[in-house]
């Protein structure tokens, strides 16, 4: 079970806008920057947003980070098939001393 | 180009060791901490071990805690993970990772272990 909790899958059709929840607690979100990634299978994750909300070089800004207390969302708009991958949340945990992940999103575009 | 890239994966029985490798290239290796993630079959990502970039310090998931060494050689821009007393729970693509700020910004493609008789 991960320490922080996305939801396992979320569908939306093209053009629509749709958000992914990541939930954890005051030692790991609310204590420290929330960073999003991008799976296609059989690759490496690519980094999204880092910081909450700081987006990479090359990253079209369809893609957009926000925190919350202890909760932080990804939210992709004028979705894309192209889209339709996992996406997972992390951050640092302070009382772990150690690095956490979500479970992952799987994105499905309808 | 910014180029992380593993090997040394392979086959091991349980209770074997195996070391890793991730050669970067395309950025000043020394400046960055590096970190090693791994991703079970089917499953999510699970963090591993990271090593800072100045003064060595090292971190450890609970799960390879005693059992997992990483280290790095900065002069030839490499970062290792030594696995000893494998178990079949770690089988695992294991990606290497560069960290920058509070994020890692770069990815390799993987190298695939598989502990098992």
């Amino acid at each position: 079970q991960s320490v922080l909790t996305q939801p396992p899958s979320v569908s939306a059709a093209p053009g629509q806008r749709v958000t992914i929840s990541c939930s954890g607690s005051s030692s790991n979100i609310g204590k420290n920057y929330v960073s999003w990634y991008q799976q296609f299978p059989g690759t490496g994750p690519k980094l999204l947003i880092y910081e909450n909300d700081g987006r990479p070089s090359g990253i079209p800004d369809r893609f957009s980070g926000s925190k919350s207390g202890t909760s932080a969302t990804l939210g992709i708009t004028g979705l894309q098939t192209g889209d339709e991958a996992d996406y997972y949340c992390g951050t640092w945990d302070s009382s772990l001393s150690a690095w956490v992940f979500g479970g992952g999103t799987k994105l499905t575009v309808l | 180009e910014v180029q992380l890239l593993e090997s040394g994966g392979g086959l091991v029985q349980p209770g074997g060791s195996l070391r890793v490798s991730c050669v970067a290239s395309g950025f000043t290796f020394g400046s960055y901490a590096m970190s090693w993630v791994r991703q079970t079959p089917g499953k999510g990502l699970e963090w591993v071990s990271l090593i800072s970039a100045g003064t060595i310090r090292t971190y450890y998931a609970d799960s390879v805690k005693g059992r997992f060494t990483i280290s790095r050689d900065n002069s030839m821009n490499t970062v290792y993970l030594q696995m000893n007393s494998l178990r079949a729970e770690d089988t695992a693509v294991y990606y290497c990772t560069k960290k920058k700020g509070d994020a890692f910004d770069m990815w390799g493609q993987g190298t695939k272990v598989t502990v098992s008789s």
